[in-house]
């Protein structure tokens, strides 16, 4: 079964500091692996996303994550956190099927909060 | 700005009743999903329709039903709705080229039945 694990409900880090979100996955085929962020009151914005080739991925706002397929984790980083990065995290596996992108899976979220 | 549309952004109603949302999809995108957010579940996949017919199916109750029409705009009905179908419902496309893709959402549809 398809399945996503964010195993941290909620992180909270000091501004400047590092951040790894973690991210586990169960998919069936190749997967396709998202991160995307939620500010309160908004939608789901993309932050990276993994489709093949190179296993480590630049994002916006300066965040990387890393693939590996071993492991099945699909990792969130950021070296230095702003106060402004506090928000939802969810990641996020599908696949393609045909000519489009399948439903994706979700995991449950993990909540940042960021100390000034 | 995701360039996804939908409206109402708020709905309060009662229970029992029948509402419709509605999402416009980005420009070119032929793929619609909709999800249904709530603190207990999560993100949930609702249904998705790639230009205009049933693609995939989630945990979509028999009380809901959802349709894409020909200018790929969708609506995602709800009927005799209970307290419990209190929720954000977000609606997303998705480009799909080559071997890319990946979905744009909405702000969501926030629904509270009282």
């Amino acid at each position: 079964a398809q399945s996503v694990t964010q195993p941290d409900i909620h992180i909270t880090v000091s501004e400047g500091a590092s951040l790894e979100l973690r991210c586990n996955y169960s998919y069936g085929a190749t997967p396709y692996l998202f991160w995307y962020v939620q500010s309160p009151g908004q939608g789901l914005q993309l932050l990276l996303k993994y489709f093949s080739g190179d296993t480590l991925v630049q994002g916006i706002k300066g965040f990387e994550a890393e693939f590996k397929r071993s492991q099945s984790s699909f990792n969130l980083r950021k070296p230095s956190v702003h106060w402004s990065d506090a928000a939802e995290y969810f990641c996020a596996v599908g696949a393609r099927r045909g000519s489009t992108l399948g439903r994706l899976y979700f995991g449950r979220g993990t909540q940042l909060t960021v100390w000034p | 700005d995701s360039g996804v549309t939908q409206t109402p952004k708020h709905l309060i109603t009662a229970t029992g009743q029948r509402v419709t949302l509605r999402c416009s999809p980005r420009s070119g995108d032929l793929s619609v999903y909709w999800y249904q957010q709530s603190l207990d579940q999560g993100l949930q996949f609702l249904i998705q329709y790639y230009n205009g017919e049933e693609r995939a199916k989630g945990n979509i109750l028999e009380r809901f039903s959802a349709q894409q029409f020909p200018d790929l705009h969708s609506e995602l009905n709800l009927s005799s709705l209970e307290l419990g179908d209190s929720a954000l419902y977000f609606c997303a496309s998705s480009v799909s080229s080559g071997s890319s893709g990946e979905l744009f959402f909405g702000e969501g549809s926030r629904l509270t039945v009282l």
